[in-house]
């Protein structure tokens, strides 16, 4: 049973497109976030979510909008798709904000922009 | 959060310990420590964490210096599976707007 888990796993698309990645965690976490692992390979934190409620939004693209529609799922919708947007992107989720606790994160999803 | 340093790459034999160093010489009294694994392709995993003690689970150990200036991450046992890339991260757990921020981390290679 994934904790959590994120879809689609890959995801290749032409630019101009909109597309969505779902997450979803079964842990009760409070606290969801959207990370970004470039070619370069650095993460970097994009978003980060407290109850469905916005936290941080970490100089992102308005293009990039996140969507929780329960504290279990943050979404992640991407419109007008760039080539710079290639990308493998992580979700994760924390107990809570505040406190020493880890972070679990998903498996990833691979976006292509062709 | 306080800017952590380590080395870019090292190696292992399998089957002897892995000691990996951080340094965090502007830790503040309120982070953390927290050391992640990324395996190739996979998502970061959570290993340890640790504020001034040191830490041990059935991963790994994690020291800390009394100063708290640095920390080893101590695999005991360091098997092929144990490759990855390594993030050695400070986090203040009582601020709401600092979230865990990933720096280069230090490559393990495990060698038969």
């Amino acid at each position: 049973d994934t904790a959590v888990s994120q879809t689609p796993k890959y995801l290749v698309t032409q630019m101009g497109n909109d597309k969505s990645i779902k997450c979803e965690q079964n842990l009760g976490h409070d606290t969801m976030y959207w990370y970004k692992q470039d070619s370069k390979k650095f993460l970097k934190i994009m978003f980060s979510y407290n109850n469905k409620e916005l936290i941080i939004n970490e100089t992102v693209p308005n293009r990039f909008s996140p969507k929780s529609p329960d504290k279990a799922h943050l979404n992640l919708h991407i419109n007008s798709l760039e080539l710079g947007d290639s990308a493998v992107y992580f979700c994760a989720s924390s107990q809570a904000l505040l406190g020493a606790y880890g972070y679990t994160f998903g498996s990833g999803t691979r976006l292509t922009v062709v | 959060d306080a800017k952590t340093t380590q080395p870019p790459s090292m190696d292992c034999a399998e089957g002897r310990a892995a000691n990996l160093p951080c340094n965090h010489s502007t830790i503040s009294g309120n982070e953390y420590v927290y050391w992640y694994r990324q395996i190739h392709s996979q998502g970061p995993q959570y290993i340890i964490h640790g504020l001034k003690n040191n830490e041990t689970n059935e991963m790994a150990s994690l020291i800390i210096t009394e100063d708290r200036k640095s920390s080893t991450l101590i695999l005991p046992h360091a098997t092929l599976r144990d490759t990855a890339v390594y993030y050695c991260i400070v986090r203040a757990y009582n601020n709401a707007g600092n979230m865990l921020t990933f720096g280069g981390g230090t490559r393990l290679m495990v060698k038969p």
